[in-house]
C-alpha cells in the first residue's frame, strides 16, 4: 500500500511558539490531504482539506489563521501550529489521497503536540 | 444527523471468538464508500476494509468481513476468530463520491477488548 510519513512524531513546544508539522507521500502523488485532530478516547476530528497548488478548505470552526496548511507540492503538505497554547495539545493526524484507488486514504502515523 | 453512527463505545470478546462492530450510514448519495480502520494504542490508523456502495458482494479480507445492508444503511464489521492484537479503536467512515476532494467522515469509535 501507499506510504504516508509524518514528522515530527512528537514535539513539544512552548506555549506562544509555533510549530510545523509535515506529512508527506512517499511513494505516491497526492493531490490531496487532508488533517484531522483527535482528543484521547475520540474520534477523528477533520480540520482541513488541501489541495495541491491551492488554498485548503477548513472545517467550521477551525481557525485559519492559527492552524496554517500549505500544500505546496504532490508529495508534501505541511500544518503550521502558530502561537501555541496548551489547548492545541492534540494528536495530529494527515492522510493523502489520490494514490492507486481513487477512494482510499492513507494515513500518517501521526504527531502527538504537548504545549506546555 | 450524524453521517456515521457507532453505537458502541466498548465491547469484550473471548479470544477466539467472533464479533461484530456495528455501524450505520446516513447519506443520499448513491456512489459511496465505507470504511472501517483499527486504531491500535501506538494511534495509527490501519485500513482493515472497503465496501462500495454499488458492490453487491459483501467485503472480505482474511478475519475481517463487511455486512453491508444497503437497505438498512448498515456497515458492521464482523472479526472472526478474535486474537489478543485485535484490541484497539476500531472506527467506521464513509466517503461520498469518489473523487480525491471528497471528505471522510468517522464515526466515533468502538473500544474492543479480547479477553484471554
Amino acid at each position: 500500500g501507499a506510504v504516508v510519513s509524518q514528522h515530527p512524531s512528537w514535539v513539544i513546544c512552548k506555549s506562544g511558539t509555533s510549530v510545523k508539522i509535515e506529512c508527506r507521500s512517499l511513494d505516491f502523488q497526492a493531490t490531496t490531504m487532508f488533517w484531522y485532530r483527535q482528543f484521547p478516547k475520540q474520534s477523528l476530528m477533520l480540520m482541513a482539506t488541501s489541495n495541491e497548488g491551492s488554498k485548503a478548505t477548513y472545517e467550521q470552526g477551525v481557525e485559519k489563521d492559527k492552524f496554517l496548511i500549505n500544500h505546496a507540492s504532490l508529495t508534501l503538505s505541511t500544518l503550521t501550529v502558530t502561537s501555541a497554547h496548551p489547548e492545541d495539545s492534540s494528536f495530529y493526524i494527515c492522510s493523502a489521497s489520490g494514490g492507486q484507488g481513487t477512494y482510499e486514504q492513507y494515513f500518517g502515523p501521526g504527531t502527538r503536540l504537548t504545549v506546555t | 444527523a450524524q453521517k456515521i453512527t457507532q453505537t458502541q463505545p466498548g465491547m469484550f470478546v473471548q479470544e477466539k471468538e467472533a464479533v461484530t462492530l456495528d455501524c450505520t450510514y446516513d447519506t443520499s448519495d448513491q456512489s459511496y464508500g465505507l470504511f472501517w480502520y483499527k486504531q491500535p494504542s501506538s494511534g495509527e490508523m490501519i485500513f482493515l476494509i472497503y465496501q462500495g456502495s454499488y458492490d453487491e458482494q459483501n467485503a472480505t479480507e482474511g478475519r475481517y468481513s463487511l455486512n453491508f445492508q444497503k437497505a438498512r444503511k448498515s456497515a458492521n464489521l464482523v472479526i472472526s476468530a478474535s486474537q489478543l492484537g485485535d484490541s484497539a479503536m476500531y472506527f467506521c467512515a464513509m466517503r461520498e463520491g469518489i473523487g480525491n476532494f471528497n471528505k471522510f467522515y468517522f464515526g466515533s469509535g468502538t473500544k474492543l477488548n479480547v479477553k484471554p
